[in-house]
């Protein structure tokens, strides 16, 4: 099974501090996303990756920046963190672009920005 | 634009059939997911309609109108652990992006 794991389940942060959001998977996948998740608002796709040191932006990328160094791992940074980034982030990572035989999801990491 | 609409809540009976609906208006459309979330989990993919038509999969099924663009997902013999959010959403050609609905929250019933 496709596992992606994302390195913290919540996580607290105070305004203007730089933060850092990592995720792993280990199926060798070539694509991989990073979505926030808000109630009303359901999933926005801020950055996505096609390959290694590849990057497109997504829906809503202001505020974020985003590393593929390693085809495994795919960071979210949020340069300098503000109140409403305070959400769920979900990473995701798929087998072919179209995601056609699903994305597979991190369990999340629920980040409240103070 | 690019839109998916599917209902906010739903509420429905253990042992019943709920069917929860979707339509969509997308550029470039290749096909449709749904996936399933429980409260504070992440989604799990439960299938993918690409050509019309019904496709079942044990006590779910999704069924896909392209000329409508439409489609719904059947839940039969509901169980308390189908209480969870039903995400329905859109692959394009656009960039190759998935599109989300906001979800439908769907609620059983002892």
């Amino acid at each position: 099974d496709v596992k992606v794991t994302q390195s913290s389940r919540y996580l607290v942060k105070r305004t203007g501090e730089k933060v850092f959001l990592e995720c792993v998977q280990d199926m060798d996948h070539e694509n991989m996303f990073w979505y926030r998740q808000d109630p009303g608002l359901g999933l926005r796709l801020i950055y996505f990756s096609y390959d290694v040191k590849m990057k497109e932006k997504g829906d809503i990328p202001e505020g974020y920046s985003v590393s593929r160094e390693k085809k495994e791992r795919f960071s979210l940074i949020l340069e300098s963190a503000s109140t409403n980034q305070t959400s769920m982030y979900l990473c995701a990572s798929s087998l072919n672009r179209q995601g056609t035989h699903g994305y597979t999801f991190g369990s999340g990491t629920r980040l409240t920005v103070v | 634009g690019q839109n998916i609409d599917q209902p906010t809540e739903m509420t429905a009976t253990e042992g019943a059939i709920v069917q929860i609906n979707c339509t969509y208006q997308t550029s470039g459309f290749n096909g449709l997911f749904w996936y399933q979330q429980h409260a504070g989990e992440a989604p799990t993919f439960l299938s993918y309609n690409v050509l019309d038509g019904l496709e079942e999969k044990g006590r779910f099924s999704s069924f896909l109108s392209r000329s409508k663009g439409y489609s719904y997902l059947l839940l039969k013999e509901l169980q308390m652990k189908d209480s969870a959010s039903y995400l329905c959403a859109a692959s394009t050609n656009r960039d190759d992006k998935i599109i989300f609905g906001k979800g439908t929250r769907l609620h059983i019933l002892p």
